[in-house]
């Protein structure tokens, strides 16, 4: 299985910092890597597909880069309801793996 | 828009069938692909499987041996069943809608739209 490894897992941050999160593939995986947004008692929201599409309707503050191991999602000017745990999944190959999520906390 | 539901006992007994169902709307069940992830309380995301809408289903190799993923085009659902379950496999367990084939052909394996989630608590 490929390991999906977020760093760090948690943080905390002022609204309109710029906040960066990152996640590493145990191999490559080219730009099979997506980011999710979770809420408390919520379902994973679609944030960045192929490691930088943006999904239709998620603000433009959101950004993901990177391709192979190592990949980046940038938050912007980040907003209240930007606090929340952010997922990466790689698609590469099955099983479909998560890492284990940052959760970005209020400061 | 894509809504889907999930549906289904809360509570479980050891070495008993956790069985759900998700109901769709707003997409044609007969077209896209369909996946379940399961939650632990406090814990990270673990994919299940999923199923083609040719009716192709793909597992995760540690759960392969106990999954079944079905669908029921008639009711516009699909189903999940987990035999043999302990207490490992309390969860919320997410149904989602799997983006598919792009415009290149390309199978892209992530999930555009899920349900709000079903905790299943297995325990006597």
């Amino acid at each position: 299985d490929i390991q999906m490894t977020q760093s760090p897992s948690s943080l905390s941050a002022s609204v309109g910092a710029r906040v960066s999160i990152a996640c590493r593939a145990s191999q490559t995986i080219g730009t099979y890597l997506h980011w999710y947004q979770q809420k408390p008692g919520k379902a994973p929201k679609l944030l960045i597909y192929s490691a930088s599409s943006l999904q239709s309707g998620v603000p433009s503050r959101f950004s993901g880069s990177g391709s192979g191991t190592d990949f980046t999602l940038t938050i912007n000017s980040l907003q209240p309801e930007d606090f929340a745990t952010y997922f990466c999944q790689q698609s590469y190959t099955i099983p479909l793996t998560f890492g284990g999520g940052t959760k970005v906390e209020i400061k | 828009q894509v809504q889907l539901q999930e549906s289904g006992p809360g509570l479980v007994k050891p070495s008993e069938t956790l069985s759900l169902t998700c109901s769709v709307s707003g997409a044609s069940i007969s077209s896209y692909y369909w996946s379940w992830i399961r939650q632990p309380p406090g814990k990270g995301l673990e994919w299940i499987g999923y199923i083609s809408y040719t009716g192709s289903t793909n597992y995760s190799p540690s759960l392969k041996n106990r999954v079944s993923i079905s669908v029921d085009r008639s009711q516009t659902q699909f189903s999940l069943n987990l035999r043999s379950v302990t207490a490992a496999d309390t969860a919320v367990y997410y149904c989602a809608r799997v983006r598919g084939y792009d415009s290149r052909g390309t199978l892209q394996e992530y999930f555009l739209s899920w349900g709000q989630g079903t905790l299943v608590t297995v325990s006597s």
